[in-house]
């Protein structure tokens, strides 16, 4: 079936530096790639998003770069802060359904 | 504007009891998810509407879960009976119409059956 791999579990990093968390999905025909931020107690808020007609988007410290060909996609933090610590999801659908990854627990050590 | 609205925040009951939650999604959305977040099993859709039809329950987990939107502000998750299995943080999210548009997730409300 349907399925969205998503590494690393876990993520320390240092503030300032740069966090990468890397995602692959199963269904070539996906189409929609959204990312996730949820923090302790709260629902997942969407922070950034792609279509598979853009290989690149760019939101501030945040970026999303798509593969097709590889079916991969990759969310990209730079200058990290501590409230950048959360658990982050990635997604794929090509319908309404989204096929959600497991999670990317971020840790910013100040 | 007001984001996607659920209620309670946190459940406790014991085995056995009905178990209804609340969502009022955001203003002129078409669509309204209903998701289950455990740590063994993340995020899981568990049955969505669009103009107040349940268009897909495969994610339902039993017949003891039903989902129910009377109109366009309002939905319902009921769990009967309830089991300690069904514990879980139960997420609602909404969105407008066209494939591709992003779902707003409301806080979640945390359920703990006993």
């Amino acid at each position: 079936g349907e399925n969205v791999e998503q590494h690393p579990s876990t993520l320390s990093v240092q503030e300032g530096d740069s966090a990468v968390i890397k995602c692959t999905y199963s269904d070539s025909a996906s189409n929609y790639f959204p990312w996730y931020k949820q923090e302790l107690g709260k629902g997942p808020q969407l922070i950034i998003d792609i279509r598979s007609n853009v290989g690149e988007k760019k939101d501030q410290r945040i970026a999303v770069t798509l593969n097709k060909t590889a079916k991969h996609f990759s969310l990209h933090i730079t200058e990290t802060q501590p409230e950048d610590s959360a658990v982050y999801f990635c997604a794929a659908s090509k319908t309404y359904k989204y096929i959600f990854g497991t999670g990317t627990r971020l840790k910013v050590l100040a | 504007d007001a984001g996607v609205i659920q209620s309670p925040r946190h459940e406790v009951t014991e085995m056995g009891q009905e178990v209804t939650l609340r969502c009022k999604p955001i203003s002129g959305h078409d669509y309204l998810f209903w998701y289950r977040q455990t740590m063994m099993r993340g995020l899981e859709l568990l049955i969505y509407f669009n103009n107040n039809v349940p268009i897909d329950d495969s994610g339902m987990p039993e017949d003891r879960f039903s989902a129910k939107m009377p109109n366009a502000s309002f939905s319902t998750l009921k769990i009967q009976p309830s089991e300690p299995r069904d514990s879980a943080v139960y997420f609602c999210a909404s969105a407008t119409e066209g494939v591709g548009q992003p779902q707003h997730f409301g806080d979640g409300t945390r359920l703990s059956i006993l």
